[in-house]
C-alpha cells in the first residue's frame, strides 16, 4: 500500500516564526501535492512538484514556499508564520506525470498559528 | 477555471438505504476523476478512480459512474452502514497535473 506519512498531526506557532511541514512518499511517485483545507472553502492547492527540484504554483501559493530535493520528500515552508495560515495542510502524491494518476494523501496537519 | 459541485452539501439516511451521492464539473477535459472519503481531523482516503475513458468502477458497495459529456459523476452507496458516515468528496484531474476538489457531501448514516 502506498504510503504518505507527514511530519506532525498537529503544530502550534507563533505569528512571525518560520515553520516547516514535511511530506514523505514511499511509492516512488514522481507528483507531490500541498493543499489546505478550510471550511467552505474545501481544498486549495498551495504547491505541486513533478520532479526533483521542480515545483509549480498553484491557487494560493502566496506566504508559502516549497523545496524537493530528493524524490519521497516535499516540504511546504512558511517563511513568516500568519494567523491567516492557520489551517489543515495536506500532503498528496501520485505516480503519472501525465495527470492520470491516482492520489494518495497523508494524514494532514493541523496548524495554528497564535 | 474546472469547477467542481457536490450536492447536496449533508444528507442524513437510516442504515440499509441505498444512496447516490452527486458530482458536477464544468470542463469535460479531464483525465480522470477521483472520489474520496474523508473522517473528521484525518486526511483523504481515496475509494474509486474512474479514468476519462471509463464509464464506472465498482468496490464492493461503492459504484461510481463518470458521463464527461454532461460534466457529471454519481457515487452510489448500497446498504448503507453507520460506518459509511463521513465527507464524500470528488476531484477532477485536468491537463497540467491540477486536481480541482468539490466541497464535499456530509453523510450521515442512522443506526
Amino acid at each position: 500500500d502506498v504510503k504518505v506519512t507527514q511530519s506532525s498531526r498537529y503544530l502550534v506557532k507563533r505569528t512571525g516564526e518560520k515553520v516547516f511541514l514535511e511530506c514523505v512518499q514511499d511509492m516512488d511517485h514522481e507528483n507531490m501535492f500541498w493543499y489546505r483545507q478550510d471550511p467552505g472553502l474545501g481544498l486549495r492547492l498551495i504547491y505541486f512538484s513533478y520532479d526533483v527540484k521542480m515545483k509549480e504554483k498553484g491557487d494560493i501559493p502566496e506566504g508559502y514556499s516549497v523545496s524537493r530535493e530528493k524524490k519521497e520528500r516535499f516540504s511546504l515552508i512558511l517563511e513568516s508564520a500568519s494567523t491567516n495560515q492557520t489551517s489543515m495542510y495536506l500532503c498528496a502524491s501520485s505516480l503519472y506525470s501525465s495527470g492520470d494518476g491516482e492520489q494518495f494523501f497523508g494524514p494532514g496537519t493541523r496548524l495554528t498559528v497564535l | 477555471k474546472q469547477e467542481v459541485t457536490q450536492i447536496p452539501a449533508a444528507l442524513s439516511v437510516p442504515e440499509g438505504e441505498n444512496l447516490v451521492l452527486n458530482c458536477s464539473f464544468t470542463d469535460s477535459a479531464i483525465y480522470n476523476l477521483q472520489w474520496f472519503r474523508q473522517d473528521p481531523g484525518k486526511g483523504l482516503t481515496s475509494l474509486l478512480l474512474i479514468q476519462s475513458s471509463q464509464r464506472e468502477q465498482t468496490s464492493g458497495r461503492l459504484n461510481a459512474s463518470l458521463d464527461k459529456s454532461s460534466g457529471r459523476s454519481t457515487l452510489y452507496i448500497a446498504a448503507s452502514q453507520p460506518g459509511d458516515s463521513a465527507t464524500y468528496l470528488c476531484a477532477v484531474s485536468t491537463t497540467g497535473n491540477q486536481f480541482y476538489f468539490g466541497t464535499g457531501t456530509s453523510l450521515t448514516v442512522i443506526p
